[in-house]
């Protein structure tokens, strides 16, 4: 079974430049998640879906950010302008909600440096 | 609000040298308390879930246990390859699916 992918695996962009980072999930997981990671820190959330619906956003930063997930399946993260310290690891994971399964599963991240 | 604290921030051991990671939460009803390994570069591989106190899991060298307030990783006759940084993550009732990561424990292991 074909686990996250997520793409690309780094970029590097100058400041005030938008850049989108692409998530595909783990097939039949209806719920996804996008997470930044800081250097030495645990990842944080900034959105999560249930299928097509983003039912907590509330840690991602509107002015910048913007989320889609259409059809409920692959989900596209953009940041515009993006800013100095927006440098981090942005991690997708998914899951399948089931109780006997609340595990995330997470893809192997983009990494972001703006210059 | 859920909080995580993980200790010790790095962990260097000898190969061979067992030890034991901690991870103390917060949490308005616990619905899970999750482990992850990191490896540089990647994204964190999903070890164990713990679901009440009490309850313990096992994978190769590795046990994880649960109390009401922490939950250790205790590692036995650890190699230089489980050499990585440990998550912990809790999932409480009150935040729907959302996890509360812990900033992790960067272990060393050295041949």
């Amino acid at each position: 079974e074909a686990g996250v992918v997520q793409s690309p695996r780094y970029k590097i962009i100058e400041k005030k430049q938008p850049v989108a980072f692409w998530c595909n999930p783990i097939s039949g997981h209806n719920t996804l998640y996008w997470y930044r990671q800081n250097l030495g820190q645990g990842p944080e959330l900034l959105i999560r879906y249930e299928n097509e619906e983003a039912v907590d956003d509330s840690q991602l930063p509107k002015d910048r950010f913007s989320a889609e997930r259409l059809k409920g399946v692959d989900s596209t993260l953009k940041i515009q302008p993006a800013e100095l310290g927006d440098s981090a690891v942005y991690l997708c994971a998914s899951s399948s909600g089931l109780r006997s399964s609340y595990e995330q599963y997470f893809g192997p991240g983009t990494r972001l440096t703006v210059t | 609000e859920d909080q995580v604290t993980q200790s010790p921030e790095a962990l260097r051991l000898q190969e061979g040298e067992s030890s034991s990671l901690n991870c103390s939460y917060t949490v308005s009803g616990l619905r899970g308390l999750f482990w992850y390994r990191q490896d540089p570069g990647k994204g964190p591989e999903f070890l164990f879930t713990l679901y009440s106190a009490g309850e313990e899991k096992e994978k190769e060298r590795l046990k994880a246990t649960l109390t009401k307030k922490e939950s250790f990783l205790h590692i036995t006759a650890p190699k230089p390859e489980d050499s990585a940084t440990y998550l912990c993550a809790v999932q409480g009732w009150n935040y729907g699916q959302n996890f509360v990561f812990g900033p992790g424990t960067r272990l060393s292991v050295l041949p």
